[in-house]
Protein backbone atom coordinates (compact mmCIF):
# COMPACT_ATOMS: atom_id res chain seq x y z
CA UNK A 1 0.00 0.00 0.00
CA UNK A 2 0.91 3.50 -0.72
CA UNK A 3 0.68 6.69 1.66
CA UNK A 4 1.97 9.94 2.26
CA UNK A 5 2.71 11.90 5.52
CA UNK A 6 2.56 15.52 6.02
CA UNK A 7 4.39 16.06 9.47
CA UNK A 8 3.05 19.49 10.05
CA UNK A 9 -0.57 21.06 10.51
CA UNK A 10 0.52 24.34 10.11
CA UNK A 11 3.31 26.28 8.76
CA UNK A 12 3.40 30.14 9.55
CA UNK A 13 6.24 31.78 7.76
CA UNK A 14 6.72 35.69 7.50
CA UNK A 15 6.06 37.35 3.78
CA UNK A 16 9.66 37.46 1.56
CA UNK A 17 11.08 34.30 3.99
CA UNK A 18 11.75 31.20 2.36
CA UNK A 19 8.99 28.58 2.68
CA UNK A 20 8.67 24.51 3.25
CA UNK A 21 6.27 22.20 3.20
CA UNK A 22 7.75 18.44 4.24
CA UNK A 23 6.51 15.46 2.38
CA UNK A 24 7.09 11.64 3.16
CA UNK A 25 5.87 9.22 1.42
CA UNK A 26 6.00 5.18 1.20
CA UNK A 27 5.14 3.06 -2.44
CA UNK A 28 6.64 -0.16 -2.67
CA UNK A 29 7.79 0.76 -6.54
CA UNK A 30 8.89 4.26 -8.31
CA UNK A 31 6.83 6.67 -6.77
CA UNK A 32 4.82 9.62 -8.78
CA UNK A 33 4.74 12.52 -6.63
CA UNK A 34 2.32 15.45 -6.88
CA UNK A 35 1.25 18.99 -4.61
CA UNK A 36 -1.83 20.71 -4.82
CA UNK A 37 -2.67 23.74 -3.46
CA UNK A 38 -6.43 24.52 -2.06
CA UNK A 39 -7.48 28.26 -1.28
CA UNK A 40 -10.98 28.55 0.63
CA UNK A 41 -14.17 26.99 -1.12
CA UNK A 42 -12.19 26.07 -3.80
CA UNK A 43 -10.93 22.48 -5.50
CA UNK A 44 -7.65 21.63 -5.65
CA UNK A 45 -5.04 23.12 -7.85
CA UNK A 46 -2.53 21.48 -9.83
CA UNK A 47 1.17 22.51 -8.57
CA UNK A 48 3.66 20.54 -9.66
CA UNK A 49 4.58 16.01 -9.92
CA UNK A 50 7.57 14.72 -10.41
CA UNK A 51 7.73 11.50 -12.81
CA UNK A 52 11.52 10.46 -13.15
CA UNK A 53 14.87 12.89 -14.11
CA UNK A 54 15.99 15.87 -12.38
CA UNK A 55 15.45 15.81 -8.88
CA UNK A 56 14.15 19.35 -8.42
CA UNK A 57 10.89 20.18 -9.80
CA UNK A 58 9.39 23.69 -10.70
CA UNK A 59 6.26 24.30 -10.40
CA UNK A 60 3.03 27.27 -11.02
CA UNK A 61 3.77 30.43 -8.94
CA UNK A 62 7.53 30.07 -7.94
CA UNK A 63 6.69 27.13 -5.89
CA UNK A 64 9.49 24.12 -6.07
CA UNK A 65 9.89 20.61 -4.68
CA UNK A 66 12.93 18.30 -4.16
CA UNK A 67 12.63 14.69 -4.77
CA UNK A 68 15.00 12.70 -2.47
CA UNK A 69 14.58 9.19 -2.93
CA UNK A 70 16.94 7.91 0.08
CA UNK A 71 15.23 9.92 2.48
CA UNK A 72 11.32 9.22 0.51
CA UNK A 73 10.79 13.38 0.60
CA UNK A 74 9.24 15.11 -1.65
CA UNK A 75 9.03 18.76 0.31
CA UNK A 76 7.47 22.11 -1.65
CA UNK A 77 9.62 25.01 -1.77
CA UNK A 78 9.59 28.62 -2.16
CA UNK A 79 12.24 31.28 -2.32
CA UNK A 80 10.23 33.99 -0.83
CA UNK A 81 6.71 33.96 0.20
CA UNK A 82 3.77 36.05 0.02
CA UNK A 83 0.86 36.58 1.81
CA UNK A 84 -1.37 35.08 -0.89
CA UNK A 85 0.75 31.79 -1.02
CA UNK A 86 -1.62 31.41 2.46
CA UNK A 87 -3.60 28.39 1.48
CA UNK A 88 -3.59 24.44 2.41
CA UNK A 89 -1.48 22.51 0.46
CA UNK A 90 -1.63 18.68 -0.24
CA UNK A 91 0.98 15.85 -1.38
CA UNK A 92 -0.05 13.06 -3.28
CA UNK A 93 1.81 9.77 -4.50
CA UNK A 94 0.94 7.46 -7.40
CA UNK A 95 2.87 4.42 -8.44
CA UNK A 96 2.40 1.46 -10.99
CA UNK A 97 2.19 -0.89 -7.70
CA UNK A 98 -0.63 1.63 -6.23
CA UNK A 99 -3.24 0.76 -8.99
CA UNK A 100 -2.17 3.18 -12.02
CA UNK A 101 -3.24 6.84 -11.34
CA UNK A 102 -4.73 6.04 -7.98
CA UNK A 103 -3.56 9.17 -6.17
CA UNK A 104 -3.02 8.80 -1.77
CA UNK A 105 -2.79 11.95 -0.59
CA UNK A 106 -1.51 13.30 2.59
CA UNK A 107 -3.71 15.00 5.66
CA UNK A 108 -2.51 18.33 4.38
CA UNK A 109 -0.56 21.59 5.65
CA UNK A 110 -2.05 24.88 6.36
CA UNK A 111 0.42 27.22 4.83
CA UNK A 112 -0.08 30.62 6.40
CA UNK A 113 2.03 33.66 5.53
CA UNK A 114 2.05 37.36 8.01
CA UNK A 115 3.12 40.24 6.94
CA UNK B 1 -12.10 24.27 -12.08
CA UNK B 2 -12.20 25.00 -15.78
CA UNK B 3 -13.80 21.85 -17.81
CA UNK B 4 -15.55 20.27 -14.55
CA UNK B 5 -18.29 21.35 -12.19
CA UNK B 6 -20.39 19.95 -9.50
CA UNK B 7 -23.88 20.17 -8.72
CA UNK B 8 -25.67 21.44 -6.67
CA UNK B 9 -22.58 23.14 -4.66
CA UNK B 10 -24.39 23.02 -0.73
CA UNK B 11 -26.81 20.38 0.18
CA UNK B 12 -28.74 19.38 3.56
CA UNK B 13 -30.40 16.54 3.63
CA UNK B 14 -31.90 14.37 6.86
CA UNK B 15 -30.76 11.00 7.93
CA UNK B 16 -32.26 8.32 5.98
CA UNK B 17 -32.64 10.28 2.46
CA UNK B 18 -31.36 9.47 -0.86
CA UNK B 19 -29.06 11.88 -2.47
CA UNK B 20 -27.00 12.22 -5.56
CA UNK B 21 -24.35 14.15 -6.40
CA UNK B 22 -23.03 14.84 -9.98
CA UNK B 23 -19.62 15.49 -11.74
CA UNK B 24 -19.75 17.03 -15.35
CA UNK B 25 -16.89 17.03 -17.75
CA UNK B 26 -16.46 19.03 -21.10
CA UNK B 27 -12.98 17.61 -21.47
CA UNK B 28 -13.86 14.29 -23.02
CA UNK B 29 -11.65 12.47 -20.44
CA UNK B 30 -11.92 8.91 -19.46
CA UNK B 31 -11.00 8.93 -15.66
CA UNK B 32 -12.78 9.83 -13.27
CA UNK B 33 -12.81 9.94 -9.39
CA UNK B 34 -14.90 10.96 -6.13
CA UNK B 35 -13.12 12.31 -3.20
CA UNK B 36 -14.43 12.97 0.49
CA UNK B 37 -12.58 15.60 2.42
CA UNK B 38 -12.73 15.45 6.02
CA UNK B 39 -10.31 17.34 9.11
CA UNK B 40 -7.32 15.27 9.40
CA UNK B 41 -7.79 12.92 6.51
CA UNK B 42 -6.91 14.28 3.49
CA UNK B 43 -8.92 13.53 0.49
CA UNK B 44 -9.40 9.87 0.59
CA UNK B 45 -11.01 7.70 -2.68
CA UNK B 46 -14.89 6.71 -2.41
CA UNK B 47 -15.53 5.79 -6.33
CA UNK B 48 -13.56 5.88 -9.84
CA UNK B 49 -14.73 4.82 -12.89
CA UNK B 50 -12.65 4.46 -16.07
CA UNK B 51 -14.98 4.86 -19.14
CA UNK B 52 -18.59 4.38 -19.42
CA UNK B 53 -20.22 1.94 -17.59
CA UNK B 54 -16.59 0.64 -16.08
CA UNK B 55 -16.14 1.45 -12.10
CA UNK B 56 -14.63 0.07 -9.08
CA UNK B 57 -14.50 0.58 -5.50
CA UNK B 58 -11.80 3.29 -3.83
CA UNK B 59 -10.90 2.89 -0.25
CA UNK B 60 -13.57 4.49 1.70
CA UNK B 61 -16.34 3.11 -0.64
CA UNK B 62 -19.09 1.68 1.99
CA UNK B 63 -22.48 3.29 1.76
CA UNK B 64 -21.97 5.29 -1.75
CA UNK B 65 -22.35 3.87 -5.16
CA UNK B 66 -21.51 5.58 -8.53
CA UNK B 67 -22.92 5.54 -12.49
CA UNK B 68 -21.60 6.51 -15.48
CA UNK B 69 -23.73 6.20 -18.49
CA UNK B 70 -22.10 9.19 -20.32
CA UNK B 71 -17.96 10.02 -20.75
CA UNK B 72 -19.38 13.61 -19.31
CA UNK B 73 -21.20 12.55 -16.28
CA UNK B 74 -20.40 11.15 -13.17
CA UNK B 75 -23.09 10.38 -10.25
CA UNK B 76 -22.35 9.70 -6.79
CA UNK B 77 -25.09 8.07 -4.57
CA UNK B 78 -25.72 8.05 -1.35
CA UNK B 79 -28.59 5.64 -1.06
CA UNK B 80 -29.61 6.27 2.64
CA UNK B 81 -27.36 8.97 3.69
CA UNK B 82 -26.14 9.18 7.42
CA UNK B 83 -24.32 11.75 9.47
CA UNK B 84 -20.30 10.07 8.85
CA UNK B 85 -21.83 11.25 5.63
CA UNK B 86 -21.64 14.76 6.37
CA UNK B 87 -18.51 16.26 4.29
CA UNK B 88 -16.87 17.77 1.22
CA UNK B 89 -16.79 16.13 -1.95
CA UNK B 90 -14.94 16.34 -4.80
CA UNK B 91 -14.71 15.14 -7.99
CA UNK B 92 -11.97 14.17 -10.30
CA UNK B 93 -11.16 13.75 -13.81
CA UNK B 94 -7.78 12.67 -16.07
CA UNK B 95 -6.87 12.06 -19.51
CA UNK B 96 -5.09 9.10 -19.17
CA UNK B 97 -4.24 5.85 -17.60
CA UNK B 98 -0.46 6.64 -16.21
CA UNK B 99 0.26 6.95 -12.91
CA UNK B 100 1.87 10.58 -13.71
CA UNK B 101 -1.10 12.04 -15.34
CA UNK B 102 -2.26 14.53 -12.72
CA UNK B 103 -6.29 15.17 -11.96
CA UNK B 104 -7.91 17.99 -12.23
CA UNK B 105 -10.62 19.05 -9.49
CA UNK B 106 -14.18 20.21 -9.80
CA UNK B 107 -15.27 23.40 -7.12
CA UNK B 108 -16.77 20.43 -4.55
CA UNK B 109 -19.82 19.88 -2.97
CA UNK B 110 -20.73 20.95 0.52
CA UNK B 111 -23.04 17.92 1.98
CA UNK B 112 -24.70 18.51 5.24
CA UNK B 113 -26.61 15.03 6.86
CA UNK B 114 -28.87 16.20 9.66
Amino acid sequence: AQSVAQPEDQVNVAEGNPLTVKCTYSVSGNPYLFWYVQYPNRGLQFLLKYITGDNLVKGSYGFEAEFNKSQTSFHLKKPSALVSDSALYFCAVSSLTGGGNKLTFGTGTQLKVEL
Amino acid sequence: DAGITQSPRHKVTETGTPVTLRCHQTENHRYMYWYRQDPGHGLRLIHYSYGVKDTDKGEVSDGYSVSRSKTEDFLLTLESATSSQTSVYFCAMTSGSMAYNEQFFGPGTRLTVL
